[in-house]
């Protein structure tokens, strides 16, 4: 049991390219999550999903885009990268609304130059 | 989601019990009191949550006021490996099941 991983770990990016971040968990949970993390602060949420094919927006969500075509995995994209998305990006996980405990991957650090 | 406000760090003896304090005045009837904390560089890990009655789990005590306007976070036996930011969430738990993390504190423990 694995719980929720996150690949890559760190990527470095130039200004203007795109990647996408995969986040994947093995418990069944229903809703997933990304955050990000700025030095010296707390997390905020970016987008998320309460089931298989929805999506939906959180705190901060421009310039993201993601999508969940399977239960398991929950995907980041983005499209044109900008020096302001450096941070480190965590997915988690939960059972649903009424229970909010939320397990987190380990996080992959971004750096965009 | 109620505001909390929490002391930016505090530091505590190894062995001794850690005391983590919350303030949530503007807490609803319906909002719960959520903490987590995070290790350096790791992702956030889920400690305890409560409505108004005091709570208990392996890994720490959760005391709420009869007000529900603050609550304290104790770790019994602070261990080295306890050293991470804490944060206090309140959030109802029917609301898009989003948590709201604000700066926390850091707790240092010392040997």
């Amino acid at each position: 049991n694995a719980g929720v991983t996150q690949t890559p770990k760190f990527r470095v990016l130039k200004t203007g390219q795109s990647m996408t971040l995969l986040c994947a968990q093995d418990m069944n949970h229903e809703y997933m999550y990304w955050y990000r993390q700025d030095p010296g602060m707390g997390l905020r949420l970016i987008h998320y999903s309460v089931g298989e094919g929805t999506t939906a927006k959180g705190e901060v969500p421009d310039g993201y885009n993601v999508s969940r075509l399977k239960k398991q995995n929950f995907l980041l994209g983005l499209e044109s990268a900008a020096p302001s998305q450096t941070s480190v990006y965590f997915c988690a996980s939960s059972y649903g609304t009424s229970y909010n405990e939320q397990f987190f991957g380990p996080g992959t650090r971004l750096t965009v130059l | 989601d109620a505001k909390t406000t929490q002391p930016t760090s505090m530091d505590c003896a190894e062995g001794r019990a850690a005391n983590l304090p919350c303030n949530h005045s503007t807490i609803s009837g319906n909002e719960y009191v959520y903490w987590y904390r995070q290790i350096h560089s790791q992702g956030p890990q889920y400690i305890i949550h409560g409505l108004k009655n005091n709570e208990t789990n392996e890994m720490a005590s959760l005391i709420i006021t009869e007000d529900r306007k603050s609550s304290t976070l104790i770790l019994p036996h602070a261990t080295l490996r306890d050293t991470a930011v804490y944060y206090c969430i309140v959030r109802a738990n029917n609301a898009g099941n989003m948590l709201t993390f604000g700066g926390g504190t850091r707790l240092m423990v010392k040997p």
